[in-house]
């Protein structure tokens, strides 16, 4: 998975608790992205990083905030989690050569009772 | 929204024939690429053609583009089980972000 962790694994939460997804990558890329992954829609984009305190919006962002203290790490926050936002999250990092390419965490499981 | 829409949404393929999945798109791109993403896990890198390219090849695997359709298509040769995965297509316009279709999943069968 190109050193990229995504922490925690598999989370189960209630309506309205705030939640934090964590991604870590070891070989100082710039750009980091978040997904989401829900059956019928393949990967949608909910916000973006292209370098440390520099963040942006993708097509899914409501209900989700983001940030880049570190090179290494770009947090995911679900303000107040709703059913809805039961999915699966992925981490990327844009890397290889014209650093073109995308690569994945192996994504965080996250169910909103 | 999503750029890239593949077809079809599922195939079945017995071991040792060829899978043929297609991708179009709706604007403008700088590269397409294939990722494969199995069961569990995240997606992985396959291939990347630029819009300047008509045709790759990696491996077992052959990508066309043809820019003016706007589609692109990504043959397996000779599948094995382990070929058992989804596919997806995503469009690079040129603005570091990359749109994903909602794939084409794939069973090889035995």
């Amino acid at each position: 998975d190109a050193g990229i962790t995504q922490s925690p694994r598999h989370k189960v939460t209630e309506t309205g608790t705030p939640v934090t997804l964590r991604c870590h990558q070891t070989e100082n890329h710039r750009y980091m992205y978040w997904y989401r992954q829900d059956p019928g829609h393949g990967l949608r984009l909910i916000h973006y990083s292209y370098g440390v305190k520099d963040t942006d919006k993708g097509e899914v962002s409501d209900g989700y905030s983001v940030s880049r203290s570190k090179t290494e790490d770009f947090l995911l926050t679900l303000e107040s989690a709703t059913s809805s936002q039961t999915s699966v999250y992925f981490c990327a990092i844009r890397a290889g050569t014209g650093e073109e390419t995308q690569y994945f965490g192996p994504g965080t499981r996250l169910l909103v009772l | 929204s999503q750029q890239g829409e593949e077809d079809p949404q599922a195939l079945s393929i017995q071991e040792g024939e060829n899978a043929t999945m297609n991708c179009s798109y709706k604007t403008s791109i700088n590269n397409l690429q294939w990722y494969r993403q199995n069961s569990g896990r995240g997606l992985v890198h396959l291939i990347l053609i630029r819009s300047n390219e008509r045709e790759k090849h990696s491996g077992r695997l052959r990508v066309t583009l043809d820019t003016s359709k706007k589609s692109s298509s990504l043959l397996i040769t000779a599948s094995r089980a382990a070929d058992t995965a989804s596919y997806f297509c995503a469009t690079d316009e040129d603005d570091y972000k990359l749109s994903f279709g909602a794939g084409t999943t794939v069973t090889v069968r035995a």
